[in-house]
């Protein structure tokens, strides 16, 4: 089945620092992926997506590109702000003809960014 | 625009105990999904119902189950309760349809003593 691999945390950046969180995928046919961030107590908001290749999903200044050949799907942001600071999660769903059922989600990344 | 909500927001049970969480869906949703995320972990997917029918089932026991009522609106049962169990259940929405995305709502926290 499908399955994602993403980079443990937790991440520690100094406000206005460049993020990467890496993401890697495996899965047959095109899934669609994802990205969902939680804040402290509350439940997963979705903040971007790509449905396929070479899709670019952006969001609030973060963006990840759909990218077939290395089954990646890195999150990246030029200027990290404290209210970044959160847990990222990357996901991928079945793509059948298009309709996205079950999410299958890494383990989850916590961003800390310092002022 | 009312997100999807959950009720209870945190719950307290003891081994053995059934418990009973409820998720109403974004409005214009009808299809309903949920997810159990233990401490540190991703989500983890246990079923799916659309049109008041279980449509897709992940790795959990049959202690585990639920419903989906006309309006939508859905029920998760857990019975016989182990401490395992102890997690944030979250229940997503979406629109029936090609390429529709999963919303989630603020989740129930259980912790079973």
């Amino acid at each position: 089945g499908n399955s994602v691999t993403q980079m443990e945390g937790p991440v520690t950046l100094s406000e206005e620092a460049f993020l990467t969180i890496n993401c890697t995928y495996t899965a047959t046919g095109y899934p669609s992926l994802f990205w969902y961030v939680q804040y402290p107590g509350e439940g997963l908001q979705l903040l971007l997506k790509a449905t396929k290749a070479d899709d670019k999903g952006s969001n609030k200044g973060f963006e990840a590109t759909y990218r077939k050949e290395t089954t990646s799907f890195h999150l990246e942001k030029g200027s990290v702000q404290v209210s970044d600071s959160a847990v990222y999660f990357c996901a991928t769903g079945p793509n059948y003809g298009g309709a996205t059922n079950k999410l299958i989600f890494g383990t989850g990344t916590l961003l800390a960014v310092q002022p | 625009d009312a997100g999807v909500t959950q009720s209870p927001t945190h719950l307290i049970k003891t081994r053995g105990q059934q418990v009973t969480l409820r998720c109403s869906p974004k409005s214009g949703h009808d299809t309903v999904s949920w997810y159990q995320q233990a401490l540190g972990q991703g989500p983890q997917f246990i079923f799916q119902y659309y049109e008041e029918e279980e449509r897709q089932r992940g790795n959990f026991p049959d202690r585990f189950s639920g419903h989906q009522f006309p309006n939508y609106s859905s029920e998760l049962n857990v019975n016989a309760l182990l401490l395992g169990d102890s997690a944030l259940y979250l229940c997503a929405s979406r629109r029936s349809g090609r390429e529709e995305t999963q919303y989630f709502g603020p989740g129930t926290r259980l912790l079973v003593l």
